[in-house]
């Protein structure tokens, strides 16, 4: 079975300070891997996405994160938050194991603030 | 290209009330995936709808059921609703391409209170 954690429900930075926020996958197969953020009240948009290409992955918005197989970690990073990054993150897995690629398989979220 | 659509976008239904929720897919795509988003908590996958047929199913009571039409929308139906079913549910619209990964993109949900 696969799972995501998400480390932290909430983070604070500083406008300008660096984002992390941090997921960790399990799975029985080599996984996809995908950003999502949700602005209050608005479905789901994607960051970006991880399907066995490039380990580091960029995203829009100046979002990227790295694939880290031997830690199953797949952890958002922005060299420099804005407030306008200030939503609620989902890291998520797809099982593609019976080889369709329709199930999400969300973490709990993590909330970024970011403060002036 | 109107992206994946939801309607109603707000609604508010008794315990033991039947409600419909309906889905747009975006255009040119043909499968339709459901999440119930509760309060605080991540997405959970429902089900998947493909070529009218519910592909897979996530852990959700038989309550839960969905439809898929001709014209790839989607109905999300559940029945005796409960207190605990109060929810954002979202819709996801992708492109089957046989395994290759094609982006689910999403709706912005429907807003289900039950009191």
């Amino acid at each position: 079975a696969q799972s995501v954690t998400q480390l932290g429900s909430h983070v604070s930075v500083s406008e300008g300070a660096l984002v992390l926020l941090r997921c960790n996958y399990s799975s029985s197969v080599p996984p996809y891997l995908f950003w999502y953020v949700q602005y209050p009240n608005q479905g789901l948009q994607l960051l970006l996405k991880y399907t066995s290409a490039a380990t580091l992955v960029k995203g829009i918005n100046g979002f990227e994160a790295e694939f880290k197989k031997s830690e199953t970690s797949f952890h958002l990073t922005k060299p420099s938050a804005h407030m306008s990054d200030a939503a609620e993150y989902f890291c998520a897995v797809s099982d593609h194991s019976s080889g369709n690629t329709g199930k999400l398989i969300f973490g709990q979220g993590t909330t970024l603030q970011v403060k002036p | 290209d109107a992206g994946v659509t939801q309607s109603p976008t707000h609604l508010i239904k008794t315990r033991g009330q039947q409600v419909t929720l309906r889905c747009s897919p975006k255009s040119g795509h043909d499968t339709v995936s459901w999440y119930q988003q509760a309060l605080g908590q991540g997405p959970q996958f429902i089900f998947q709808y493909y070529e009218e047929e519910e592909r897979q199913r996530g852990n959700f009571p038989d309550r839960f059921s969905g439809h898929q039409f001709p014209n790839y929308s989607s109905e999300l139906n559940v029945n005796a609703l409960l207190l605990g079913d109060s929810a954002l549910y979202l819709c996801a619209s992708s492109l089957e391409r046989g395994g290759a990964y094609t982006e689910a993109f999403f709706g912005q949900g429907t807003r289900l209170t039950v009191v």
